[in-house]
């Protein structure tokens, strides 16, 4: 079973407005860490936000926002205010465990999103 | 700061040849990661070291790739002999060791771009 889910291969957006980008992830630990990466076409993966297992509240990082939702193992990416820049693949991952029992990245799929002036 | 290098930035070659992609991490980071992208299989990791020892690597397709890390600035990624299915995105990853915090951000770098003919 895969760990972490992106259903969207795609998709659009119109400039300035929001769009939501879904996550799942499947894990049994208690301590895990999920992330949001951004790779435009350029190929660089650019860290976007975080959100630990135990943080009570949705990160926040500028126009970026993560909808945390635990209990439906959920972590999706909110962008407000889309810009034509925002144009890219986004990868959700995660990391599991706390102890550094496991420090490596599990990757989604991606989503492609094109923001249309 | 410099961040991540990775050299070459592409590489061609010819089946059957030897390849090594190499990677220096951030100063001060002690956990390294390769990371291998693929259209068909997304972003896969390779292997993973935490203080230049070899921690995690199942991710290893098979015989033909080793990786090193000599010290704490260096390391390396062999593919000996190189096939075609070996085409992809190469990408190194550096962060501190996770667990001294339940959020410690990965850290790409450019990645090589490899084509094996």
């Amino acid at each position: 079973a895969q760990k972490i889910t992106q259903t969207q291969p795609g998709m659009f957006v119109q400039e300035k407005e929001a769009v939501t980008l879904d996550c799942t992830y499947d894990t049994s630990d208690q301590s895990y860490g999920l992330f949001w990466y951004k790779q435009p076409s350029s190929g660089e993966m650019i860290f976007l936000i975080y959100q630990g297992s135990y943080d009570e509240q949705n990160a926040t990082e500028g126009r970026y926002s993560l909808n945390f939702q635990k209990a439906r193992k959920s972590a999706n990416l909110v962008i407000s205010a889309s810009q034509l820049g925002d144009s890219a693949m986004y990868f959700c991952a995660m990391r599991e465990g706390y102890g550094g029992s496991q420090g490596n990245l599990i990757f989604g799929k991606g989503t492609k999103l094109s923001v249309k002036p | 700061d410099a961040g991540v290098i990775q050299s070459p930035r592409h590489e061609v070659t010819e089946m059957g040849q030897e390849v090594t992609l190499r990677c220096k991490p951030i100063s001060g980071h002690n956990s390294l990661f390769w990371y291998r992208q693929t259209m068909m299989r997304g972003l896969e990791l390779l292997i993973y070291f935490n203080n230049n020892v070899p921690i995690d690597d199942s991710g290893m397709p098979e015989d033909r790739f080793s990786a090193k890390m000599p010290n704490a600035s260096f390391s390396t990624l062999k593919i000996q002999p190189s096939e075609p299915r070996d085409s992809a995105v190469y990408f190194c990853a550096s962060s501190l060791t996770p667990g001294l915090s339940s959020y410690n951000e990965q850290f790409f770098g450019p990645g090589t771009r490899l084509t094996v003919l």
